[in-house]
């Protein structure tokens, strides 16, 4: 089945600069990448996602890259804010046996005014 | 009014309890999951239904049962709570479609088991 990685565990930038989250995938078939954003207190909700017929998507300040050949997908934020500080998790759509999210580590990342 | 709701928000029980944390959702989808989030182990999988009459295992089943009442409610039940079953416990719900479908999830259930 797929298994994802993410890295770092942890990260913080000063306010302006740029945060970068990286995860990486095992099942080749995966074709869907959302990322997840989690405040504190609340569920985790969708920020962007990417499928794996396109290599990068961009809205705003936030941008997502996926490299299928080495299998793994990164989520940019760039001119961080104090309000991007969160939780962010990444998710590969499994497709080989049943269709089911499976679902990073998590990135706690703090912007440090 | 949120389109995925879960109660209680928090519990707190004694180890051998039987407790069942309760979704709704009102975004008219068929597939609904239940999650469990630890610190450093992110979301993991506990079981997930893609409608009324399909109940699947997740990757952490073991202690846990689920009942699909209609399609819009989706329970998770702990027949004999443990302490190591404290956790923060999410519902979440998506579309059909093969190609993967965003998920909504409620606010959580905080669970303290003593």
């Amino acid at each position: 089945g797929e298994n994802v990685e993410q890295h770092p565990s942890t990260l913080s930038v000063q306010e302006g600069d740029s945060a970068v989250i990286k995860c990486t995938y095992s099942d080749s078939a995966s074709n869907y990448f959302p990322w997840y954003k989690q405040e504190l207190g609340k569920g985790p909700q969708l920020i962007i996602d990417i499928r794996s017929n396109v290599g990068e998507k961009k809205d705003q300040r936030i941008a997502v890259t996926l490299n299928k050949t080495a299998k793994h997908f990164s989520l940019h934020i760039t001119e961080t804010q104090p309000e991007d500080s969160a939780v962010y998790f990444c998710a590969a759509w499994q497709t080989s046996g049943t269709y089911k999210y499976i679902f990073g580590t998590g990135t706690r990342l703090k912007v440090l005014a | 009014d949120a389109d995925v709701t879960q109660t209680p928000r928090n519990r707190i029980t004694k180890t051998g309890k039987r407790i069942m944390l309760e979704c709704s959702q009102t975004k008219g989808h068929d597939r609904m999951y239940w999650y469990r989030q630890d610190p450093g182990l992110g979301l993991r999988l506990i079981y997930y239904s893609f409608d009324v009459k399909d109940i699947n295992k997740g990757e952490i089943s073991d202690g846990y049962s689920v009942s699909r009442q209609a399609q819009a409610k989706f329970s998770l039940s702990l027949e004999s709570a443990i302490p190591n079953q404290t956790a923060l416990y999410f519902c979440a719900t998506s579309g059909l479609g093969q190609g993967g479908e965003t998920q909504y999830f409620g606010p959580g259930t905080r669970l303290l088991v003593l």
